[in-house]
């Protein structure tokens, strides 16, 4: 079965500095990668998704994704974060061995730290 | 346009309960899933349903029953609560691709006593 892994469980940084979250999934087929954020209390939305074509992905307040098909990866990366971004990031992958169903990693934590 | 809505926002039950969590979306998505996440294991997939009779299992579907009668609702459906499902549930739904962006409700806290 397709499987997401998020290697991280929790990333401080400091307001200003660069962040990378690292994600690599499991499939010998092409498949669709997604980042999702959750803010603190709220439900989850969109941040940026891969589906072909070029290998970097640029998503919303900043951020950007870099597929490596080679790697199995998809790291998320923000050149300088904002407290606003303290919330829990999750990577997901949907087609190859999974058909329609969308998996998700485990998420990682990221803490702005002013 | 309201989205995904479910309801409850908050419930607590007894072991051995039942209820039902309502999901309702109003994009006419073909596609919802119920998804339950607990603290250091993200989100997993309970039910799923590609379109109005039709459903399949995702990663954790023991003790969680689901029906999709119409397009704009898809309810999850606890038969006898157990304290293991102290969670919290989202509903999601998107339009029909593989490659689309999920729409997710804003939650359901359930605690099992």
């Amino acid at each position: 079965a397709q499987s997401v892994t998020q290697l991280d469980s929790q990333v401080p940084v400091f307001e200003e500095a660069p962040v990378e979250l690292r994600c690599n999934y499991s499939s010998s087929v092409s498949v669709y990668l997604f980042w999702y954020v959750q803010y603190p209390n709220q439900g989850l939305q969109l941040l940026l998704k891969y589906l072909s074509g070029s290998t970097l992905v640029k998503g919303i307040n900043g951020f950007e994704a870099e597929f490596n098909k080679s790697q199995t990866s998809f790291h998320l990366r923000k050149p300088s974060v904002h407290i606003s971004d303290t919330a829990e990031y999750f990577c997901a992958v949907s087609g190859g061995t999974s058909y329609d169903k969308v998996i998700f990693g485990p998420g990682t934590s990221l803490s702005v730290i002013p | 346009n309201a989205g995904v809505t479910q309801t409850p926002k908050f419930q607590v039950l007894k072991t051995g309960q039942s209820m039902t969590l309502q999901c309702a979306q109003d994009m006419n998505h073909e596609y919802m899933s119920w998804y339950r996440q607990d603290p250091g294991m993200g989100l997993r997939l309970i039910h799923y349903s590609v379109g109005a009779g039709i459903t399949d299992q995702g990663e954790v579907p023991n003790g969680y029953n689901v029906s999709r009668s119409t397009t704009e609702d898809f309810p999850l459906r606890l038969l006898s609560a157990a304290p293991s499902q102290t969670s919290v549930y989202f509903c999601a739904s998107r339009s029909e691709g593989r490659a689309d962006t999920q729409y997710f409700g804003p939650g359901t806290r359930l605690t099992v006593l």
